[in-house]
């Protein structure tokens, strides 16, 4: 069955520097997300993406954070300048071309530790 | 705006008790419904779904009813696992044009004893 895959499993980056979080959807998806989930909290949605553009974005998702297709399979999340606060697990999930009633289909997420 | 409550946990249960996780929405529109399930150290599986009222999903002795007059999709499973120790996610999504994004409750965190 395909999947959604996501490197580094694990990434330890001092405060202050840039981290870029990478995503491969699956092939024929066409709707990208990226949620995060601090320890102990519940799934936070930041980003949703389609046609290489941001379809919407959560208050979370500040100037410090983008995101790109730069290829055509891989979905990356870049965080410019990160923070203690950005201490969490991201997941990246994609969907099908169905809207609303597909459903996504998540990675097994990066843990991401600010020092 | 969208909002997902489900129980509080942990819950603890036997091995082949029966078990309910209660989730309740509200929602502006017409939502999809989807129980998510997170084991020890992994990513986020959907374990079911459901996309219109009266709708039952089923999933490996999960089931959840979408009940629209009490907005509730309750999980339930009559004969637990302790492979069944795992984090539960209600959530739903709505939207249109080109958004989707999924809205999560807290999770419960259900343990299961042998």
């Amino acid at each position: 069955e395909p999947e959604v895959t996501q490197t580094p499993s694990h990434q330890v980056t001092q405060m202050g520097q840039e981290v870029i979080l990478r995503c491969v959807p699956i092939s024929n998806h066409l709707y990208f997300y990226w949620y995060r989930q601090i320890l102990g909290q519940k799934v936070e949605f930041l980003v949703s993406f389609y046609n290489n553009e941001i379809s919407e974005k959560s208050e979370i998702f500040d100037d410090q954070f983008s995101v790109e297709r730069p290829d055509g399979s891989n979905f990356t999340l870049k965080i410019r300048s990160t923070k203690l606060e950005d201490s969490a697990m991201y997941f990246c999930a994609s969907s099908a071309n169905l809207g609303w009633r597909q459903p996504q289909h998540f990675g097994d997420g990066t843990r991401l530790s600010i020092l | 705006g969208d909002s997902v409550t489900q129980m509080e946990g942990p819950v603890t249960l036997s091995e082949e008790a029966f078990l309910t996780i209660n989730c309740t929405y509200t929602a502006t529109g017409y939502p999809s419904l989807f129980w998510y399930v997170q084991y020890p150290g992994e990513g986020l599986q959907l374990l079911l779904k459901a996309t219109k009222a009266d709708d039952k999903g089923s999933n490996k002795g999960f089931e959840a009813t979408y009940r629209k007059e009490t907005t509730s999709f309750h999980l339930e499973k009559g004969s637990v696992q302790v492979s069944d120790s795992a984090v539960y996610f209600c959530a739903l999504s709505e939207g249109g044009g080109s958004n989707y994004k999924l809205t999560f409750g807290k999770g419960t965190l259900l343990t299961v004893n042998p």
